[in-house]
């Protein structure tokens, strides 16, 4: 079976750009979750998605957006991009949603702001 | 913060020995997970220690909590070099899942 896809595995933007990632999770998976991993730090939260329905966001700027689709694919899109929003942007999906839910992590997507 | 924080940062040890690290937390959590992380690429799923649990096994892994001293312990046994990664704790409550900053493993052949 499918693991949880990403992309593109790389991208490579200038400042004031905009960028859209996209995820695919596992078969029958319902949930899926972003996080942003800048270099040196551990992964942090940036939205979770069940049933099409955003249930979580973490503190990151408007610019910073998702959604996911009825077959539950998902988006991430940025806006004006900063050099700050170099990262590896990882995309997670569970079966459901709750605390009890193990997340399986995709490839990530490695973004360079220029 | 709700961040859990790993301890050491960074550990090398010989290939055979057992690797144990530490995360501390300040906030209550309905369970702790712990994730491994090649190379930067995306995260894989250890184990999953619930808050009304004291210590889990899975193969190699040994997992220990101790909620009243908001700890969590994981360790490692007759590591490989395959064992080699970032190893985070990762809390989870109310909110979704919080990682600290993790813990970098060299073992050595």
């Amino acid at each position: 079976d499918a693991g949880v896809t990403q992309s593109p595995t790389h991208l490579i933007k200038t400042r004031g750009q905009h960028v859209t990632l996209r995820c695919s999770p596992i078969s029958g998976h319902k949930s899926v979750s972003w996080y942003q991993q800048v270099l040196g730090q551990g992964p942090q939260f940036i939205f979770q998605y069940y049933e099409k329905e955003e249930r979580g966001r973490g503190n990151f700027p408007d610019r910073f957006s998702a959604r996911q689709f009825p077959n539950y694919s998902s988006e991430l899109n940025v806006n004006a991009l900063l050099l700050g929003d170099s990262a590896l942007y990882l995309c997670a999906s569970s079966l459901l949603w709750g605390p009890e839910e193990t997340q399986y992590f995709g490839p990530g997507t490695r973004l360079l702001v220029l | 913060s709700q961040q859990g924080e790993e301890d050491p940062q960074a550990l090398s040890i010989q290939e055979g020995e057992n690797a144990t690290m530490n995360c501390s937390y300040k906030t209550s959590i309905n369970n702790l997970q712990w994730y491994r992380q090649n190379s930067g690429r995306g995260l894989v799923h250890l184990i999953l220690i619930r808050s009304n649990e004291r210590e889990k096994h899975s193969g190699r892994l040994r997992v220990t909590l101790d909620t009243s001293k908001k700890s969590s312990s994981l360790l490692i046994t007759a590591s490989r070099a395959a064992d080699t990664a970032s190893y985070f704790c990762a809390l989870s409550g109310n909110t979704p899942l919080v990682f600290g900053k993790g813990t970098r493993l060299s073992v050595i052949a």
